[in-house]
Protein backbone atom coordinates (compact mmCIF):
# COMPACT_ATOMS: atom_id res chain seq x y z
CA UNK A 1 0.00 0.00 0.00
CA UNK A 2 0.95 3.22 -0.75
CA UNK A 3 1.60 5.77 2.17
CA UNK A 4 2.64 9.04 0.65
CA UNK A 5 1.44 10.89 -2.19
CA UNK A 6 2.99 13.43 -3.99
CA UNK A 7 1.73 16.43 -5.73
CA UNK A 8 2.14 17.25 -8.80
CA UNK A 9 2.76 14.25 -10.57
CA UNK A 10 4.53 15.73 -13.14
CA UNK A 11 6.46 19.04 -13.31
CA UNK A 12 8.15 20.91 -16.59
CA UNK A 13 10.19 23.96 -15.41
CA UNK A 14 13.40 26.19 -17.11
CA UNK A 15 16.98 25.90 -15.66
CA UNK A 16 17.16 28.23 -12.79
CA UNK A 17 13.44 28.26 -11.86
CA UNK A 18 12.61 26.73 -8.33
CA UNK A 19 10.44 23.14 -8.12
CA UNK A 20 8.32 22.76 -5.05
CA UNK A 21 6.47 19.35 -4.60
CA UNK A 22 4.71 18.19 -1.83
CA UNK A 23 3.78 14.86 -0.32
CA UNK A 24 1.20 13.79 1.99
CA UNK A 25 1.03 11.09 4.43
CA UNK A 26 -1.48 8.96 5.95
CA UNK A 27 -0.40 7.62 9.58
CA UNK A 28 1.76 9.32 12.08
CA UNK A 29 5.52 9.15 11.63
CA UNK A 30 9.03 9.71 13.14
CA UNK A 31 10.25 10.45 10.32
CA UNK A 32 10.15 11.16 6.46
CA UNK A 33 12.65 11.00 3.63
CA UNK A 34 12.89 12.22 0.09
CA UNK A 35 14.75 10.47 -2.91
CA UNK A 36 15.68 10.98 -6.35
CA UNK A 37 15.99 8.40 -8.91
CA UNK A 38 17.43 8.92 -12.25
CA UNK A 39 15.66 7.37 -15.54
CA UNK A 40 14.35 4.66 -13.54
CA UNK A 41 16.94 3.30 -11.58
CA UNK A 42 18.24 2.87 -8.30
CA UNK A 43 17.21 5.48 -5.40
CA UNK A 44 19.43 8.40 -4.20
CA UNK A 45 18.93 9.73 -0.68
CA UNK A 46 18.38 13.22 -0.08
CA UNK A 47 17.21 13.96 2.86
CA UNK A 48 15.38 12.69 6.16
CA UNK A 49 13.40 15.02 8.58
CA UNK A 50 12.65 13.87 11.60
CA UNK A 51 8.72 14.55 13.32
CA UNK A 52 10.13 17.08 15.78
CA UNK A 53 11.99 19.23 12.99
CA UNK A 54 9.56 21.70 10.51
CA UNK A 55 12.57 22.66 8.15
CA UNK A 56 15.77 21.45 6.75
CA UNK A 57 18.68 22.32 4.62
CA UNK A 58 20.64 20.60 2.15
CA UNK A 59 23.01 22.29 -0.72
CA UNK A 60 19.87 23.64 -3.07
CA UNK A 61 17.36 21.89 -1.12
CA UNK A 62 14.45 22.69 1.63
CA UNK A 63 11.90 20.66 3.08
CA UNK A 64 9.19 20.85 5.25
CA UNK A 65 7.13 19.07 7.74
CA UNK A 66 3.83 19.91 8.65
CA UNK A 67 2.53 17.11 11.50
CA UNK A 68 -0.62 18.24 11.96
CA UNK A 69 -1.32 18.17 8.47
CA UNK A 70 0.47 15.22 7.54
CA UNK A 71 2.38 16.78 4.82
CA UNK A 72 5.90 17.71 3.25
CA UNK A 73 7.73 19.53 0.73
CA UNK A 74 10.58 19.41 -1.19
CA UNK A 75 11.48 22.35 -2.67
CA UNK A 76 14.56 22.79 -5.11
CA UNK A 77 15.78 25.74 -5.75
CA UNK A 78 18.08 27.06 -9.05
CA UNK A 79 17.10 24.38 -10.73
CA UNK A 80 19.49 22.31 -13.15
CA UNK A 81 18.76 20.31 -16.28
CA UNK A 82 20.94 17.31 -14.31
CA UNK A 83 17.81 17.97 -11.50
CA UNK A 84 15.70 16.03 -13.96
CA UNK A 85 14.80 12.86 -12.83
CA UNK A 86 11.69 11.06 -10.62
CA UNK A 87 11.11 12.47 -6.61
CA UNK A 88 9.63 10.25 -3.86
CA UNK A 89 8.23 11.03 -0.03
CA UNK A 90 9.15 7.52 2.52
CA UNK A 91 7.95 7.09 5.49
CA UNK A 92 8.96 4.05 7.85
CA UNK A 93 6.74 1.24 9.34
CA UNK A 94 7.29 -1.78 11.54
CA UNK A 95 6.39 -4.56 9.73
CA UNK A 96 7.32 -8.07 11.64
CA UNK A 97 10.23 -7.08 12.83
CA UNK A 98 11.59 -4.67 10.34
CA UNK A 99 11.60 -1.46 9.40
CA UNK A 100 10.67 -0.65 6.25
CA UNK A 101 10.27 2.18 3.81
CA UNK A 102 6.89 2.87 2.47
CA UNK A 103 7.18 5.29 -0.65
CA UNK A 104 4.34 6.88 -2.28
CA UNK A 105 3.61 7.03 -6.07
CA UNK A 106 6.55 9.61 -6.94
CA UNK A 107 6.95 12.68 -9.12
CA UNK A 108 8.57 13.72 -12.36
CA UNK A 109 10.25 16.61 -12.56
CA UNK A 110 11.57 17.64 -16.38
CA UNK A 111 13.77 20.92 -15.78
CA UNK A 112 14.49 22.11 -19.57
CA UNK A 113 17.90 24.12 -20.63
CA UNK B 1 26.80 5.98 -5.91
CA UNK B 2 26.38 3.43 -3.20
CA UNK B 3 28.50 0.42 -2.87
CA UNK B 4 25.38 -1.79 -3.44
CA UNK B 5 25.27 -3.65 -6.57
CA UNK B 6 22.77 -6.00 -8.75
CA UNK B 7 22.91 -8.31 -11.23
CA UNK B 8 22.08 -9.33 -13.87
CA UNK B 9 21.08 -5.63 -14.53
CA UNK B 10 18.16 -6.59 -17.38
CA UNK B 11 16.13 -9.95 -17.77
CA UNK B 12 13.61 -11.11 -19.79
CA UNK B 13 11.74 -14.75 -18.81
CA UNK B 14 8.60 -16.49 -19.99
CA UNK B 15 5.68 -16.85 -17.90
CA UNK B 16 5.59 -19.61 -15.06
CA UNK B 17 9.15 -19.48 -15.06
CA UNK B 18 11.84 -19.37 -11.98
CA UNK B 19 14.27 -16.23 -11.84
CA UNK B 20 17.18 -15.49 -8.97
CA UNK B 21 18.28 -11.81 -8.73
CA UNK B 22 21.34 -11.15 -6.36
CA UNK B 23 22.36 -7.94 -4.68
CA UNK B 24 25.66 -7.65 -2.98
CA UNK B 25 25.39 -5.21 -0.18
CA UNK B 26 27.95 -1.93 0.94
CA UNK B 27 30.48 -3.14 3.10
CA UNK B 28 30.05 -3.47 6.97
CA UNK B 29 26.15 -4.04 6.12
CA UNK B 30 24.20 -6.67 7.85
CA UNK B 31 20.83 -6.18 6.52
CA UNK B 32 19.51 -6.32 2.46
CA UNK B 33 15.59 -5.35 2.33
CA UNK B 34 14.41 -5.78 -1.19
CA UNK B 35 11.94 -3.77 -2.99
CA UNK B 36 9.47 -4.11 -6.23
CA UNK B 37 8.67 -1.13 -8.37
CA UNK B 38 6.01 -1.75 -11.09
CA UNK B 39 6.36 0.96 -13.99
CA UNK B 40 5.01 4.04 -12.53
CA UNK B 41 4.75 3.35 -9.11
CA UNK B 42 7.00 3.99 -6.22
CA UNK B 43 8.90 0.79 -4.63
CA UNK B 44 7.24 -0.94 -2.78
CA UNK B 45 8.73 -3.73 0.42
CA UNK B 46 9.26 -7.25 -0.81
CA UNK B 47 11.19 -8.39 2.64
CA UNK B 48 14.13 -8.02 4.55
CA UNK B 49 16.64 -9.95 5.81
CA UNK B 50 19.03 -9.40 9.00
CA UNK B 51 22.18 -11.69 9.85
CA UNK B 52 20.70 -14.44 7.20
CA UNK B 53 17.04 -14.75 8.59
CA UNK B 54 14.04 -13.26 6.81
CA UNK B 55 12.67 -10.32 9.23
CA UNK B 56 9.79 -8.90 8.48
CA UNK B 57 7.64 -9.12 4.83
CA UNK B 58 5.30 -7.26 2.53
CA UNK B 59 2.07 -8.27 0.87
CA UNK B 60 3.75 -10.69 -1.70
CA UNK B 61 2.78 -14.02 -2.19
CA UNK B 62 5.28 -17.17 -0.86
CA UNK B 63 6.36 -17.79 -4.66
CA UNK B 64 8.53 -14.62 -3.66
CA UNK B 65 11.20 -15.91 -1.53
CA UNK B 66 15.07 -14.55 -0.50
CA UNK B 67 18.21 -15.85 1.20
CA UNK B 68 20.87 -14.07 2.92
CA UNK B 69 24.74 -15.73 3.09
CA UNK B 70 27.17 -15.38 5.56
CA UNK B 71 29.20 -12.29 3.45
CA UNK B 72 25.11 -10.52 3.74
CA UNK B 73 25.01 -10.96 -0.15
CA UNK B 74 21.91 -11.62 -0.68
CA UNK B 75 19.49 -13.24 -3.34
CA UNK B 76 15.63 -13.30 -4.71
CA UNK B 77 13.76 -15.91 -6.00
CA UNK B 78 10.30 -15.47 -7.59
CA UNK B 79 8.82 -18.75 -8.88
CA UNK B 80 6.30 -19.07 -11.36
CA UNK B 81 6.48 -15.98 -13.13
CA UNK B 82 3.77 -13.84 -14.10
CA UNK B 83 3.20 -10.67 -16.25
CA UNK B 84 2.30 -8.95 -13.35
CA UNK B 85 6.01 -9.52 -11.73
CA UNK B 86 7.49 -7.47 -14.71
CA UNK B 87 9.38 -4.56 -12.48
CA UNK B 88 12.33 -3.15 -11.29
CA UNK B 89 13.30 -4.71 -8.63
CA UNK B 90 15.51 -2.69 -6.16
CA UNK B 91 17.74 -4.23 -2.85
CA UNK B 92 18.97 -1.62 -0.20
CA UNK B 93 21.43 -2.68 2.85
CA UNK B 94 21.98 -0.93 5.87
CA UNK B 95 23.68 -1.74 8.90
CA UNK B 96 20.83 -2.92 11.36
CA UNK B 97 17.42 -2.42 10.07
CA UNK B 98 16.50 1.33 10.86
CA UNK B 99 15.12 2.36 7.85
CA UNK B 100 17.10 5.89 7.19
CA UNK B 101 20.13 3.97 6.91
CA UNK B 102 19.27 1.68 3.89
CA UNK B 103 21.30 1.92 0.29
CA UNK B 104 19.64 1.32 -2.71
CA UNK B 105 21.50 -0.40 -5.32
CA UNK B 106 21.22 0.03 -9.23
CA UNK B 107 18.32 -2.34 -9.56
CA UNK B 108 17.59 -5.60 -11.57
CA UNK B 109 14.51 -4.82 -14.50
CA UNK B 110 12.86 -8.33 -14.67
CA UNK B 111 10.33 -8.11 -18.04
CA UNK B 112 7.85 -11.16 -18.11
CA UNK B 113 6.65 -11.83 -21.68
Amino acid sequence: SQQGEEDPQALSIQEGENATMNCSYKTSINNLQWYRQNSGRGLVHLILIRSNEREKHSGRLRVTLDTSKKSSSLLITASRAADTASYFCATPRTQGGSEKLVFGKGMKLTVNP
Amino acid sequence: ETGVTQSPTHLIKTRGQQVTLRCSSQSGHNTVSWYQQALGQGPQFIFQYYREEENGRGNFPPRFSGLQFPNYSSELNVNALELDDSALYLCASSWGFASYEQYFGPGTRLTVT
